[in-house]
C-alpha cells in the first residue's frame, strides 16, 4: 500500500521556470512532512520540511504548500536553475518514538532544467 | 545540517561472499540509525531501523539472518550482507535520526554501490 503518492514522476522546466511536485497521503496520523533532493550516486539531502500547522513555508527558493483537509502538500522551485536538476521525494513520518520516526517516501520526480 | 558518512562508497564483490558497510555519524551521537535500499530510478525502500546497544527491527520481507545490522555505539551501525548475490546488487544508503525540538529529522549518507558479481 503505497501511503505517500507523488506526481508527476518527470519534469522538464525551462531555467527560471517554475517546478511543481505534488504530493498526497493517506495517514492522517502523518505530522512531518519533509523533502528531499537527490543527485544521481548520491544520498538524498534534506531540503525543506513543514509541519501540518501551518500552510506554507519558504527557503530561498524553495517553498512547501500544504492542504491539511485535502492531505496534499507541494514543493514549488522558483527560478529553476540547471543545477536543480536531480531527484525530488516528498516523505511523511510521525514524530512520535513509538511510531518509530520511520520515513515514508513517495516515488520521486525527476526533474530536469533545460538552459 | 549533520554530516553522516558510509564506508566505502562502492564495493565489488564475488557471489557467496560477505560485504560490511559502514555509517557513521560524524559531528552528533546517533541512538537510532536507519538503512535503506534504492534500486536504480526507483524510491528508498526502509530495510531496517537500528538502535543503539540494541537488536535491529527488520521491516516485513527482509531476511533478518542476510542483512546484519549492528549498532555498536552512539556514532557507528554497520549493515553486513551476508552470502551475497547478483539480486543484492543495490545502492544502500544509511541515515541518521538528529531530534530536534518538536521534530526528528533523518540525515542521509552518500550511500554505497554494491555490485556482486
Amino acid at each position: 500500500q503505497q501511503q505517500v503518492k507523488q506526481s508527476p514522476q518527470s519534469l522538464i522546466v525551462q531555467k527560471g521556470g517554475i517546478s511543481i511536485i505534488n504530493c498526497a497521503y493517506e495517514n492522517t496520523a502523518f505530522d512531518y512532512f519533509p523533502w528531499y533532493q537527490q543527485f544521481p550516486g548520491k544520498g538524498p539531502a534534506l531540503l525543506i520540511a513543514i509541519r501540518p500547522d501551518v500552510s506554507e513555508k519558504k527557503e530561498g527558493r524553495f517553498t512547501i504548500s500544504f492542504n491539511k483537509s485535502a492531505k496534499q502538500f507541494s514543493l514549488h522551485i522558483m527560478d529553476s536553475q540547471p543545477g536543480d536538476s536531480a531527484t525530488y521525494f516528498c516523505a511523511a513520518s510521525i514524530q512520535i518514538k513509538a511510531a518509530g520516526n520511520k520515513l515514508t517516501f513517495g516515488g520521486g520526480t525527476r526533474v530536469l532544467v533545460k538552459p | 545540517g549533520a554530516v553522516v558518512s558510509q564506508h566505502p562508497s562502492w564495493v565489488i564483490c564475488k557471489s557467496g561472499t560477505s560485504v560490511k558497510i559502514e555509517c557513521r555519524s560524524l559531528d552528533f551521537q546517533a541512538t537510532t540509525m536507519f538503512w535503506y535500499r534504492q534500486f536504480p530510478k526507483q524510491s528508498l525502500m526502509l530495510m531496517a531501523t537500528s538502535n543503539e546497544g540494541s537488536k535491529a527491527t527488520y521491516e516485513q520481507g527482509v531476511e533478518k539472518d542476510k542483512f546484519l545490522i549492528n549498532h555498536a555505539s552512539l556514532t557507528l551501525s554497520t549493515l553486513t550482507v551476508t552470502s551475497a548475490h547478483p539480486e543484492d546488487s543495490s545502492f544502500y544508503i544509511c541515515s541518521a535520526r538528529v531530534p530536534f525540538f518538536l521534530t526528528d529529522t533523518q540525515y542521509f549518507g552518500p550511500g554505497t554501490r554494491l555490485t556482486v558479481l
